[in-house]
């Protein structure tokens, strides 16, 4: 089955600009996380939707949002971009939220990722 | 708040080596663990996990136990291949703490180079 597929695969932007990514879940999967990547930060999560809702938040400003759609496909926006916003954004996606899955402990599918820099 | 610790990279090994890569974490609740590995220019892919303390994961000849006492869920391999060659992240989620079971908290990283 498909993976997660996540576009545009690199992007360049300028201060000031702002950005959206796109994320498209393994069919039947309804939760849509989003991470960022950075050489000095890590990989830090965003935040969380499932069922079109926002059901958790990482620490980030107000300027990173996200929403979810009804086929569960997930777009995360980010604007005023900053130099640091120059990242690796990756989107995962899983069955459940909340909850564990049959296996236990929820697993979640990352895409490849959406490469944003910022000059 | 809850954390995860890994050894500092990069690890360079020969092929046919012995991997150990660890991994300490802190936790307020009941973590799950995991192992993640990132090729180049790739996302991550789930490598193994663990759920509950004393469980061992395992896949493609890696394996980790579930060490509660030392707070540790170290990576080994007996045998390591030039396509081993990657990054490797350890991670946690804690719902008791963080709200959700899909809130990863990640190590930093342990690169991994595997010379012929």
């Amino acid at each position: 089955k498909a993976g997660v597929t996540q576009t545009p695969r690199y992007l360049i932007k300028t201060r000031g600009q702002q950005v959206t990514l796109s994320c498209s879940p393994i069919s039947g999967h309804r939760s849509v996380s989003w991470y960022q990547q950075t050489p000095g930060q890590g990989l830090q999560f965003l935040f969380e939707y499932f069922s079109e809702t926002q059901r958790n938040k990482g620490n980030f400003p107000g300027r990173f949002s996200g929403r979810q759609f009804s086929n569960s496909r997930s777009e995360m926006n980010v604007s005023t971009l900053e130099l640091g916003d120059s990242a690796l954004y990756l989107c995962a996606s899983s069955l459940v939220a909340g909850d564990r899955d049959y296996s236990g402990a929820n697993v979640l599918t990352f895409g490849a990722g959406s490469r944003l820099t910022v000059l | 708040g809850d954390s995860v610790t890994q050894m500092e990279g990069p690890v360079t090994l020969s092929e046919e080596a012995f991997l150990t890569i660890n991994c300490t974490y802190t936790a307020t609740g009941y973590p799950s663990l995991f192992w993640y590995v990132q090729y180049p220019g790739e996302g991550l892919q789930l490598l193994l996990k663990a759920t509950k303390a004393d469980d061992k994961g395992s896949n493609k000849g890696f394996e980790a136990t579930y060490r509660k006492e030392t707070t540790s869920f170290h990576l080994e391999k007996g045998s390591v291949q030039v396509s081993d060659s990657a990054v490797y992240f350890c991670a946690l989620s804690d719902p008791m703490f963080s709200g959700g079971y899909n809130k990863l908290i990640f190590g930093a990283g342990t690169r991994l180079a595997v010379h012929p």
